[in-house]
């Protein structure tokens, strides 16, 4: 079964700071997608970035950036430039399956992520 | 273009009663998908919906149900409530392309507590 791992339950982070969040995955599958979702205390979870597992390039939105290295079953978010904003839980998630049909994702259990000035 | 909304936010049920929730996707979204959010559990699936079909299912009771309608709107049910219900129920749309991962949109969720 798939799975996700984040093994960073709280991170600090100094505003204007660049940060990176861990998350391994562990899948079978040779087709799947890894996304990041942010979730703020309001509770909307909100699409960060997405990596496809055959894409060669890592995935860049803005000021977010996934480290995807498949061999060690990685996809860490980097996190520049930090700002008070991005205080918040961060979740990894898998897809698997993308040839199939079905929309079903996994999720880590996340880090909570705190910018201080 | 509107994102996911989901009716009501805030519930507050007693034991043995039932709960319908409402979600409306993002327009030309066809795919609706419903988490349970907990503490102890974090966040699982619940099912997917498509062409107002039941396409896969998490691993809950059948007191939870759902549906879709044809304007993709989707409702999900739990019957017989617990206080074990009690958690943030989320409603995420996403296109349907065979073949790619389209990305899942959420709403703001409802938070149903069980006394």
């Amino acid at each position: 079964a798939q799975k996700i791992t984040q093994t960073q339950p709280g991170m600090f982070v100094q505003e204007k700071e660049a940060v990176t969040l861990d998350c391994t995955y562990d899948t079978s599958d040779q087709s799947y997608g890894l996304f990041w979702y942010k979730q703020p205390s309001s509770g909307e979870m909100i699409f960060l970035i997405y990596q496809g597992s055959y894409d060669e390039q890592n995935a860049t939105e803005g000021r977010y950036s996934l480290n995807f290295q498949k061999a060690r079953k990685s996809a860490n978010l980097v996190i520049s430039a930090s700002q008070l904003g991005d205080s918040a839980m961060y979740f990894c998630a898998m897809r698997e399956g993308v040839t199939g049909g079905g929309n079903k994702l996994t999720f880590g259990t996340g880090t909570q992520l705190k910018v201080e000035l | 273009k509107a994102g996911v909304t989901q009716t009501p936010r805030y519930l507050i049920k007693t034991r043995g009663q039932q709960v319908t929730l409402s979600c409306s996707p993002i327009s030309g979204h066809r795919s609706v998908s419903w988490y349970q959010q907990t503490p102890g559990q974090g966040l699982q699936f619940l099912f997917e919906y498509f062409s107002e079909t039941q396409r896969n299912k998490g691993n809950f009771p059948g007191r939870f149900s759902g549906r879709q309608f044809s304007n993709s709107r989707s409702e999900m049910n739990v019957s017989t409530l617990e206080l074990g219900d009690s958690a943030l129920y989320l409603c995420a749309s996403s296109l349907y392309r065979p073949g790619y991962t389209d990305t899942q949109y959420f709403g703001p969720g409802t938070r149903l507590t069980v006394l």
